[in-house]
């Protein structure tokens, strides 16, 4: 079965660096990849798929890559700021079914 | 837009009792989901299903139940409750259609086995 492993468990870094999360996937290659905000006590909520012809992908100041070759996707959180502090999901579909999630990694930014 | 509603917020069992966890939502999404989620871990899949009538396993379905007889509804059932189901358990759906779209969560159940 499809696994997804998040390599690192926490981040902390300074306001204004920019964030580098990884995520990566073992046997096939899904057709997209997503990332997912959670916030303490709260569901996560989304940001941003990358598929898997796509290489980069931008939002405002978040950027994800997908490798297929490297079986990796990596999150970029630029100018990071204190509001930025979360737990931040990788996803992607099993078999092209479920939605599977990774650990997670948790994010702190200090000022 | 209410979106992904999950009933109740809060919930102690004692060992051995039952319940239902509920889940609706509005979007008439094709697909619908129940994770568990214990402390510093991330989600696990429980069931899942991909349309009215049609459910499938997850990674850890053992001591849950789920139906899906409309689109907008998934509960979830827990029967013979244990301590192991202690845990916080969200309910999420999206869209088949490509089966490329976000997926949108419930406000979470606490779920408190004594």
């Amino acid at each position: 079965s499809q696994k997804i492993e998040q390599n690192s468990e926490a981040l902390n870094i300074q306001e204004g660096k920019t964030a580098t999360l990884t995520c990566n996937y073992t046997n096939y290659s899904p057709a997209y990849l997503q990332w997912y905000r959670q916030d303490p006590g709260r569901g996560p909520v989304f940001l941003l798929l990358i598929r898997e012809n796509e290489k980069e992908k931008r939002k405002e100041r978040l950027k994800v890559t997908f490798d297929t070759t490297l079986k990796q996707s990596l999150f970029h959180i630029t100018a990071s700021q204190p509001a930025d502090s979360a737990t931040y999901l990788c996803a992607l579909d099993q078999a092209g079914t479920a939605l599977i999630f990774g650990k997670g990694t948790t994010l702190s930014v200090s000022s | 837009n209410a979106g992904v509603t999950q009933t109740p917020k809060f919930r102690i069992l004692k060992i051995g009792q039952s319940m239902t966890l509920q889940c609706t939502q509005d979007m008439n999404h094709n697909y619908m989901y129940w994770y568990r989620q214990d402390p510093g871990m991330g989600l696990k899949l429980i069931y899942y299903s991909v349309g009215a009538g049609i459910t499938d396993k997850g990674e850890v379905p053992n001591g849950y139940n789920v139906s899906r007889s409309t689109t907008e509804d998934f509960p979830l059932r827990l029967e013979l409750a244990a301590p192991s189901q202690t845990s916080v358990y969200f309910c999420a759906s999206n869209y088949l259609q490509g089966r490329n779209t976000e997926a949108f969560f419930g406000q979470g159940t606490r779920l408190t086995v004594v």
